[in-house]
C-alpha cells in the first residue's frame, strides 16, 4: 500500500502566492522527511528535509511544517515564482528505505 | 565530482527484446537504488543494492526484471522480453555508506537523470 499519501496531485498558483503541498504517513519508524523537486526530463533533486524532533524548518522561500502527532508534514513555498514550476515529491525514510509520495505538479502563473 | 550517471538517456525497444539500463553512482557511494516512474505517477521503489549484494528487491517484478551491482563497473537493471507496460522512466539513486548515530540515522539519495524506456 502507499506508505506516504501526498496531495494535491496538481496545483496552480499565481506568481507571488503561497504554494502548499501536504503529505501524511502511518509508520512511526520514519525518522527523516525530505522533499524533492523534479523538473521535466531531469531526476529528482533534494530540496529541503526535516527530522521529527523539530516542527518547522525554513530555507529561503521553502518551509517544511511537521506535525508528529498527526503524522503529517507539508511544504510551503512562499512568494512562488514561475521557476518553481516543477513536480514535488515528499518522502519518508527509515534507515535505507525511502518511500515517496505520488508527486504534486506545481504550475506558477506569471 | 560527477553526479550519478545513467545511460542511455533514452532507449527504444520492440516487444520481446531486452533492455539494459546502466547506473554509475557518485564517487565514494556504495549503495544504489532503482526506481520506476510511470507517467503521472510517483517514484516506485524497485531494488536496493550494495556492491555485489542485493539488499532489498521487494519492489521488483518477479519475472523478467533483474539487477546487479558488480564489484567493478556500473549497476545494471535488466529487463528481459520487454512489454509495452515497461515503458517508463527509470531512475537510479546512490548514497554513501549509511551511518547511524545521534545526529544522523538517514541516508540521503542522489538521483541520476533517468533512462526513458519506450517499448514499441
Amino acid at each position: 500500500q502507499q506508505q506516504v499519501k501526498q496531495s494535491p496531485q496538481s496545483l496552480i498558483v499565481q506568481k507571488g502566492g503561497i504554494s502548499i503541498i501536504n503529505c501524511a504517513y502511518e509508520n512511526t519508524a520514519f525518522d527523516y522527511f525530505p522533499w524533492y523537486q523534479q523538473f521535466p526530463g531531469k531526476g529528482p533533486a533534494l530540496l529541503i528535509a526535516i527530522r521529527p524532533d523539530v516542527s518547522e524548518k525554513k530555507e529561503g522561500r521553502f518551509t517544511i511544517s511537521f506535525n508528529k502527532s498527526a503524522k503529517q508534514f507539508s511544504l510551503h513555498i512562499m512568494d512562488s515564482q514561475p521557476g518553481d514550476s516543477a513536480t514535488y515529491f515528499c518522502a519518508a525514510v527509515s534507515g535505507n528505505q525511502f518511500y515517496f509520495g505520488t508527486g504534486t505538479s506545481l504550475t506558477v502563473i506569471p | 565530482n560527477a553526479g550519478v550517471m545513467q545511460n542511455p538517456r533514452h532507449l527504444v525497444r520492440r516487444r520481446g527484446q531486452e533492455a539494459r539500463l546502466r547506473c554509475s553512482p557518485m564517487k565514494g557511494h556504495s549503495h544504489v537504488y532503482w526506481y520506476r516512474q510511470l507517467p503521472e505517477e510517483g517514484l516506485k521503489f524497485m531494488v536496493y543494492l550494495q556492491k555485489e549484494n542485493i539488499i532489498d528487491e521487494s519492489g521488483m517484478p518477479k519475472e523478467r526484471f533483474s539487477a546487479e551491482f558488480p564489484k567493478e563497473g556500473p549497476s545494471i537493471l535488466r529487463i528481459q522480453q520487454v512489454v509495452r507496460g515497461d515503458s517508463a522512466a527509470y531512475f537510479c539513486a546512490s548514497s554513501p555508506l549509511w551511518t547511524s548515530g545521534k545526529t544522523s540515522s538517514y541516508n540521503e539519495q542522489f538521483f541520476g537523470p533517468g533512462t526513458r524506456l519506450t517499448v514499441l
